[in-house]
């Protein structure tokens, strides 16, 4: 089955902690993308990679970092400098731009 | 600076009956808009596209119509039915780059 997969579907993250969030797909998509969503907000675009090995910083990127060495997988790290960071976590992907399609989530919480 | 505007958080409607979803842009370079259908604690689903060389896309029940002088879209699904029911967000894009949001709009279809 193609599709984009995200793990794990809750996270929680203690003070001070770097987590990091798995996105994996098998669609041979180009590009894949990074969204957060708090709740009655739209989805908010954090990073994004058009090509293996190249990445750029969306509009709310201060305290996350990623990487983009495989083209199936964009894993995203919440470092301890996001202050904010509960949130409902959202990956896509998009054969070279247009349509986005996306995994399932990964919820953040904060102990 | 919002970009994309969904003015109405909520609507309700009856099964059988017409939906219709609005949503504005500033950005006069859109080319590309989408409507996405989620389901809580789900990734968006795809529903629908049209670029900005149409002023209507259909598919199925769903119909998307485009007014690029007023900037505005509209998402109509005929007839409603109850799984029907979500947070619609419409989204934008520049030459099918990295998407831009509306805040969503809850559609509760009564049956």
């Amino acid at each position: 089955d193609g599709g984009i997969t995200q793990s794990p579907k809750y996270l929680f993250r203690k003070e001070g902690q770097n987590v990091t969030l798995s996105c994996e797909q098998n669609l041979n998509h180009d590009a894949m993308y990074w969204y957060r969503q708090d709740p009655g907000q739209g989805l908010r675009l954090i990073y994004y990679s058009q090509i293996v090995n190249d990445f750029q910083k969306g509009d709310i990127a201060e305290g996350y970092s990623v990487s983009r060495e495989k083209k199936e997988s964009f894993p995203l790290t919440v470092t301890s400098a996001q202050k904010n960071p509960t949130a409902f976590y959202l990956c896509a992907s998009s054969p070279a731009g247009w349509t986005q399609y996306f995994g399932p989530g990964t919820r953040l919480l904060v102990l | 600076d919002q970009q994309v505007k969904q003015n109405s958080p909520s609507l309700s409607v009856q099964e059988g009956r017409i939906s219709i979803l609005n949503c504005d842009y500033t950005n006069s370079m859109f080319d590309y808009f989408l409507w996405y259908k989620k389901y809580p604690a789900e990734g968006p689903t795809f529903l629908i596209s049209i670029s900005s060389i149409k002023d209507k896309n259909e598919d199925g029940r769903f119909t998307v119509f485009l007014n690029k002088s007023a900037k505005h879209l509209s998402l109509h699904i005929v007839p409603s039915q109850p799984g029907d029911s979500a947070v619609y967000f419409c989204a934008a894009s520049v030459y099918g780059n990295k998407l831009v949001f509306g805040a969503g709009t809850i559609l509760r279809v009564k049956s």
